[in-house]
């Protein structure tokens, strides 16, 4: 299947600091890119839609500010939490449609945030 | 409120027995049902997806059947072993493109 990787895997940070975490579609290109956020032992929650050359879209709830997405790139999604707090404690996974087929959505390994 | 239903929360299987998972929903416009498998600290993988002009789609062991008019669908895992262990998720959307739908997640333990 295709490849979706995802960077830091793992970040620990200080309650106010800001954290970028990059997802990047390897062999193909993606125009679209979805940001998740899981807690433990809960299902996917949808937090945003990442659009190549325009704004993203949030879900009802996801404070845009707080959670910056660019998508600089055909191939390059980033997402920003800002003034991180413990709250924010996730695991956060990005997805794209690959263009394949029936435009299957991969995944990312996730990035596993922790906020002291 | 969930759009896709999932069922059941965990089950526990020995080796060679099938686990099955079911998922129902009530949006007509979905049009496109994939299941993912994600072990712990890991990103969702694709693990099969069926579109509803089809009943059923095999691709290995796993299994998808699909029941249009009663808006459900299930996967089955044959054989299954202790390495398919695992939280799997079931999904829909109205097109591929479009944003997924989970269900809750089924936890499957196979045991040896």
């Amino acid at each position: 299947g295709a490849v979706v990787s995802q960077h830091p895997s793992r970040v620990i940070c200080k309650s106010g600091t800001s954290v970028k975490i990059e997802c990047r579609s390897l062999d193909f290109q993606a125009t679209t890119m979805f940001w998740y956020r899981q807690f433990p032992k809960q299902s996917l929650m949808l937090m945003a839609t990442s659009n190549e050359g325009s704004k993203a879209t949030y879900e009802q709830g996801v404070e845009k500010d707080k959670f910056l997405i660019n998508h600089a790139s055909l191939t390059l999604s980033t997402l920003t939490v800002t003034s991180a707090h413990p709250e924010d404690s996730s695991f956060y996974i990005c997805s794209a449609p690959t263009g394949f087929s029936y435009n299957e959505q991969f995944f990312g390994p996730g990035t596993r945030l922790t906020v002291l | 409120q969930q759009q896709v239903k999932q069922s059941p929360q965990s089950l526990i299987v020995q080796k060679g027995g099938i686990p099955i998972i079911n998922c129902a929903y009530e949006n007509t416009a979905f049009d496109y049902f994939p299941w993912y498998q994600q072990f712990p600290g890991k990103g969702p993988a694709l693990l099969i997806a069926i579109r509803p002009d089809v009943s059923e789609k095999k691709e290995g062991r796993f299994t998808i059947s699909f029941n249009k008019s009663a808006k459900q669908f299930s996967l089955h895992i044959m054989d299954s072993q202790p390495g398919d262990s695992a939280t799997y998720f079931c999904a829909a959307t109205p097109d591929s493109w479009g944003k997924l739908q989970f269900g809750a997640g089924t936890q499957v333990v196979v045991t040896p």
